[in-house]
């Protein structure tokens, strides 16, 4: 069965390098997007990307994070210049269809650890 | 504001026995609304998704329950096994062109032996 792969599965780095996390979604997806979970929290909405461009972000995708699908396959989330509250689990999705209640499908996520 | 509150935070029950965990919404307008499972340290797994028309919805041992008048939702566990020990999320989407997912706060379950 098809599934959506995330890699490094644990990145550990010094506050204020940089960091991208992979993501390879599902090969006949149209939509990607990344969340991310502060332990003990909830999951949250970061950013949609659709037919190349971003489609939404939330309050929390501020300017030091960023995306892109530099090839087919993949679809990476940078963070430029990383903070101590950006450790967090961070899980990418992705879903087939471009309208409708389709199920988005998740990573195993990359946990973050912000030194 | 588009909340999911769920609740037990949570629970802990005997293998084999039932239970039901609680979703309240506040998010509109309403697409869609799903329960998923997640393992420790894992990426959530779909269990049901149910639009606003439907009441109902199984897979398996899991049943959904949606009342979009009262804008509440359930999920029922039954004959528990210990491989249910999860977190249970309630998610929600907004009817917009992202479909973005609108997370609940979760229900860790523990089914002990």
């Amino acid at each position: 069965e098809p599934e959506v792969t995330q890699t490094p599965s644990h990145q550990v780095t010094q506050m204020g390098q940089e960091v991208i996390l992979r993501c390879v979604p599902i090969s006949n997806h149209l939509y990607f997007y990344w969340y991310r979970q502060i332990l003990g929290q909830k999951v949250e909405f970061l950013v949609s990307f659709y037919n190349n461009e971003i489609s939404e972000k939330s309050e929390i995708f501020d300017d030091q994070f960023s995306v892109e699908r530099p090839d087919g396959s993949n679809f990476t989330l940078k963070i430029r210049s990383t903070k101590l509250e950006d450790s967090a689990m961070y899980f990418c999705a992705s879903r087939a269809l471009a309208g409708g209640p389709d199920t988005q499908y998740f990573g195993p996520g990359t946990r973050l650890t912000v030194l | 504001k588009n909340q999911v509150e769920q609740s037990p935070q949570s629970l802990i029950i005997l293998e084999g026995k039932n239970c039901t965990l609680q979703c309240n919404y506040t998010v509109s307008p309403f697409s869609n609304l799903r329960w998923y499972k997640q393992d420790t340290g894992r990426g959530p797994v779909s269990l049901t998704i149910m639009t606003f028309s439907e009441n109902t919805k199984s897979n398996g041992r899991y049943t959904a329950t949606l009342d979009a008048d009262t804008k509440q939702s359930s999920l029922h566990i039954t004959a528990s096994q210990l491989s249910d020990s999860a977190s249970y999320i309630c998610v929600v989407s907004p009817l917009s062109g992202t479909y973005k997912y609108i997370f609940g706060t979760g229900t860790r379950l523990k089914v002990l032996a």
